[in-house]
């Protein structure tokens, strides 16, 4: 799976909408972005993933660039509970192989929602 | 609430001692995945099953750790004469693979291991 680049930590006020980055330069075809979160001390949560197209569910949106070496989870309106550590993972996302599932997390993106 | 259940949730022991962790994963999960997570780390994968078979192991995984899947449904991973360095959270992970779908995986909440 492709390595990714995560800011260490990022601020955002709570209301705002909260913008995290995520470079994956050597991303390849058949790899999709995925976003999982987690909160202190509870298991990761899954947020949301894409391909190619921008993605956006109850949780999130997704904006993945044209090259796609890099990406953007939008919170739309960060509240408290949203400070988590933010994880961005690239793995095959067709269900072939045995990778599949197997996510290879980074250090993440700390972010910090504040009143 | 992800519907994949862990116990114990947290587990105190002495070091040399054996320690078992249960995960039951969402119903007709057929993927069951173990993962380690240390503080200031993001998680690192263990091992995983399909159905009751182990198809892959980390080399994390050292000859004191072993996982079962014995039906195919609830895993349990055991670690035999802890160490401090077992010390950390174990997260488990399920999804339902069908060979053409990309389904989302879910997480449990952990279990902590604290080895004094």
């Amino acid at each position: 799976d492709a390595k990714t680049t995560q800011p260490p930590s990022m601020d955002c006020a709570e209301g705002r909408a909260a913008n995290l980055p995520c470079n994956h330069s050597t991303i390849s075809g058949n790899e999709y972005v995925y976003w999982y979160r987690q909160i202190h001390s509870q298991g990761p949560q899954y947020i949301i993933h894409g391909l190619k197209n921008n993605e956006t569910n109850e949780m999130a949106s997704l904006i993945i660039t044209e090259d796609r070496k890099s990406s953007t989870l939008i919170l739309p309106h960060a509240t408290l509970r949203d400070t988590a550590v933010y994880y961005c993972i690239v793995r095959v996302g067709n269900a072939g192989g045995t990778s599949y599932g197997k996510l290879t997390f980074g250090q993440g993106t700390i972010l910090t929602v504040h009143p | 609430d992800t519907g994949v259940s862990q116990d114990p949730r947290h587990k105190i022991t002495k070091r040399g001692q054996n320690v078992t962790f249960r995960c039951d994963p969402i119903s007709e999960h057929n993927r069951l995945y173990w993962y380690r997570q240390t503080l200031g780390q993001g998680p690192e994968f263990l091992t995983y099953f399909q159905n009751e078979a182990q198809l892959e192991k980390s080399r994390l995984l050292s000859d004191r750790f072993s996982a079962e899947r014995p039906k195919g449904s609830f895993s349990t991973l055991e670690i035999q004469r802890t160490e401090q360095g077992d010390s950390a959270m174990y997260l488990c992970a399920s999804t339902r693979y069908s060979g053409t779908s990309r389904n989302t995986i879910y997480f449990g909440e952990g279990s902590w291991l604290t080895v004094v």
